[in-house]
């Protein structure tokens, strides 16, 4: 069974505060992904990795780096925390080809003063 | 761009009742997308419900399905008889191998559906 867990859950953080989101995946996929999810908005698309070492700029980067330290982990990183990121963020990992599924983890909610 | 645009939530059916959530989509730079439809319960993540990868073509899953219609350019999930536990939030998203096969997928906005028993 494919397995996605982020950390923390929760996180309250104030204004100009450096934020870290964890995300951990068992799926040994190559490719994983940081989404945030904005009432009225789909899921938009933050950074990607191909792999270890890997990040790429999905379509909204500004204001977020992304760090892939091994295959298993993936991280989003707030260096300068702002209310407009107050939002609900999804992890997810998943593999190449025509038949691709993201495996998406359970959400870290983030709350910015 | 690519975009995604489903019914307006929420959505309150009976239990019993049939239920359709409507979607359609703009691929503009995608000449064969992918259709998909995720699913996320209470506390949990996003989970794959169903998926279409070619036109024409019906997916099915949980007493669920939708049809991949190219020419209306629409992906409607429907169910004969929803179950209070089918409540959730529904995501039409659209997919293509994109330059480098990252996969990309574009979302709907969700749809939150509550189910009255």
């Amino acid at each position: 069974e494919a397995a996605v867990t982020q950390s923390p859950r929760n996180k309250v953080a104030v204004t100009g505060g450096k934020v870290t989101l964890s995300c951990n995946q068992t799926n040994n996929h190559n490719n994983m992904y940081w989404y945030r999810q904005d009432t009225g908005h789909g899921l938009r698309l933050i950074h990607y990795s191909y792999g270890a070492g890997s990040t790429e700029k999905g379509d909204i980067p500004d204001g977020y780096k992304a760090s892939r330290p091994s295959q298993e982990n993936f991280s989003l990183i707030l260096e300068l925390a702002t209310p407009s990121q107050t939002s609900v963020y999804f992890c997810a990992s998943g593999e190449l080809g025509p038949l691709y599924e993201q495996y998406f983890g359970p959400g870290t909610r983030l709350t910015v003063l | 761009g690519d975009s995604v645009t489903q019914t307006e939530g929420p959505v309150t059916v009976s239990e019993s009742e049939s239920l359709i959530i409507n979607c359609t989509y703009s691929a503009t730079s995608i000449a064969y997308p992918n259709l998909f439809w995720y699913v996320r319960y209470p506390g949990e993540g996003l989970q794959l419900l169903l998926k279409v990868i070619t036109a024409g073509q019906k997916g099915s899953s949980r007493g669920f399905e939708a049809t991949y219609n190219k020419e209306t350019t629409s992906f409607h999930l429907q169910k004969a008889s929803v179950q209070e536990s089918d409540s959730a939030v529904y995501y039409c998203a659209l997919g293509e191998m994109a330059t480098g096969g990252n996969n990309k997928l574009t979302f709907g906005q969700g749809t939150v559906l509550s189910v009255i028993p």
